[in-house]
C-alpha cells in the first residue's frame, strides 16, 4: 500500500515551453502533497506544499508564477513548469501524506527528470 | 529553507563493516526520518523516530536521537554492497507535516 506515482518519469523539452508533471496517490487519499526539486549530487529542496482545494504554499525563493501547482482532487497534484529554461533542468519529486490522522510518514513518488534544451 | 547538516558528506567502507552517519538540525522537531536514495532514483523511507524517543531499531538499522544536542545518527550494521546509496535525514518541525531534508551522506560499500 501507500504508492505514489509520477508521470512522466522523464521529459525533454525546448526552452520556452511548459511542462506538466503529475503526482498521484494510487491507493490512498492525500489532503497534502509536497513538491521537491533535486539538482545533481545535492539534497532535496522543498518547493511547495499542495493542499487539496486551496492554493499551494510556496517556500521562500520559489516563483509561484513559474511553478504552477494544482491539487484538484485527493489523489492528484500537478506541477507545471512554465516557460522552462535550461536552469530548470532538475529531478522533481513529489510526496503525499495519507488522509488518516496520525500518519507522519510521507510517501514519495519515483521522480521526474526534466531536461530543458 | 532550513536544512539539516549531515556528516560525513561521503563515506566509503568495506563490506561487512558498520557505517555511521550523523545529522544535526536547528529547531525543535516533531520527528526525524531517514531515507535512502539510490543513484538517480526515488526515495525509500527507512525509519522514523519521534521527538520523545531516543533509539529505534529496524533490522540492521539503528537510529538514535538526542534532542538536547539536536542530532541524530544512523548506524547500518554488517554493510552490504546493496547499501551503496545516498542517505538523508529529514526533520518534521511544523504543524503542516512538511519535512526538510539534510544535505545527505553518500555511502559506498567496497566489496
Amino acid at each position: 500500500g501507500a504508492v505514489v506515482s509520477q508521470h512522466p518519469s522523464w521529459v525533454i523539452c525546448k526552452s520556452g515551453t511548459s511542462v506538466k508533471i503529475e503526482c498521484r496517490s494510487l491507493d490512498f487519499q492525500a489532503t497534502t502533497m509536497f513538491w521537491y526539486r533535486q539538482f545533481p549530487k545535492q539534497s532535496l529542496m522543498l518547493m511547495a506544499t499542495s493542499n487539496e482545494g486551496s492554493k499551494a504554499t510556496y517556500e521562500q525563493g520559489v516563483e509561484k508564477d513559474k511553478f504552477l501547482i494544482n491539487h484538484a482532487s485527493l489523489t492528484l497534484s500537478t506541477l507545471t513548469v512554465t516557460s522552462a529554461h535550461p536552469e530548470d533542468s532538475s529531478f522533481y519529486i513529489c510526496s503525499a501524506t495519507p488522509w488518516e490522522r496520525g500518519q507522519e510518514t510521507q510517501y514519495f513518488g519515483p521522480g521526474t527528470r526534466l531536461l530543458v534544451l | 529553507s532550513q536544512q539539516g547538516e549531515e556528516d560525513p558528506q561521503a563515506l566509503s567502507i568495506q563490506e561487512g563493516e558498520n557505517a555511521t552517519m550523523n545529522c544535526s538540525y536547528k529547531t525543535s522537531i516533531n520527528n526525524l526520518q531517514w531515507y535512502r536514495q539510490n543513484s538517480g532514483r526515488g526515495l525509500v523511507h527507512l525509519i522514523l523516530i519521534r521527538s520523545n524517543e531516543r533509539e529505534k531499531h529496524s533490522g540492521r538499522l539503528r537510529v538514535t536521537l538526542d534532542t538536547s544536542k539536536k542530532s541524530s545518527s544512523l548506524l547500518i550494521t554488517a554493510s552490504r554492497a546493496a547499501d551503496t546509496a545516498s542517505y538523508f535525514c529529514a526533520t518534521d518541525y511544523s504543524s503542516a507535516s512538511k519535512i526538510i531534508f539534510g544535505s545527505g551522506t553518500r555511502l559506498s560499500i567496497r566489496p
